[in-house]
């Protein structure tokens, strides 16, 4: 199974702040890899797609960028909102793994 | 807007089969462009994916799972199952279906990410 090695496993920031995480993969995947947003007792919530696109409904301030291995989700300006756990998820090969999460508080 | 329920029992027995369903809404399961998945999560940690099916019935499974796990899909209403065998405290989890839209050209399929999820239901394996 491909490996989803993601960084860092939390971090804290401020609003208004960019963020960045990252999550590399133990072989390439392309560009097969979506970034998760997840809030305490919710389900994800898709973020980005094929490493760089945009959900519908998302806003612009998230962004992904990446290709073979090494991929990263950017928050431009950190809203309150922005608070929880993202998680990347590769659907390259199967099985499909996920990234161990990045959980984002309040500085 | 398609949305999808999980439900079944919440507390199933050691050794005993954990048997969940998806129920789909707002849409139609037997349409060829998704993949049908389930994901669990067990209690402070992260997600795994357990396994998809798509109309066809063509499944893939996580081999850390395979050989006591089967998903099914029921066209006539609407809905996709999971079963897991033998279960153990190990599966006590938040157990998540999901749809992922795909498109199919040709021997190449592209994938959209799971963009719609159920709300998870809770199963607790204990006796």
């Amino acid at each position: 199974a491909i490996l989803m090695t993601q960084s860092p496993s939390s971090l804290s920031a401020s609003v208004g702040d960019r963020v960045t995480i990252t999550c590399r993969a133990s072989q390439d995947i392309r560009s097969d890899l979506g970034w998760y947003q997840q809030k305490p007792g919710k389900a994800p919530k898709l973020l980005i797609y094929a490493a760089s696109s945009l959900h519908s409904g998302i806003p612009s301030r998230f962004s992904g960028s990446g290709s073979g291995t090494n991929f990263t989700l950017a928050i431009s300006s950190l809203q309150p909102e922005d608070f929880a756990t993202y998680y990347c998820l590769q659907d390259s090969n199967y099985p499909w793994t996920f990234g161990l999460g990045t959980k984002v508080d309040i500085k | 807007q398609v949305q999808l329920q999980e439900s079944g029992p919440g507390l199933v027995k050691p050794s005993q089969t954990l048997s969940l369903t998806c129920a789909v809404s707002g849409g139609s399961i037997s349409s060829g462009s998704y993949y049908w998945s389930w994901i669990r999560q067990p209690a402070g940690k992260g997600l795994e994916w357990i396994g998809r099916i798509d109309t066809s019935g063509s499944t893939n499974y996580n081999p850390s799972l395979r050989s006591r796990v089967s998903i099914s899909v029921d066209t006539s209403k609407n809905q996709f199952s999971l079963k897991l065998r033998s279960v153990t405290a190990a599966d006590t989890a938040v157990y998540y279906c999901a749809q992922t839209r795909i498109t199919i050209i040709g021997e190449v399929i592209d994938l959209y990410g799971m963009d719609v999820w159920g709300q998870g239901t809770t199963v607790t394996v204990s006796s």
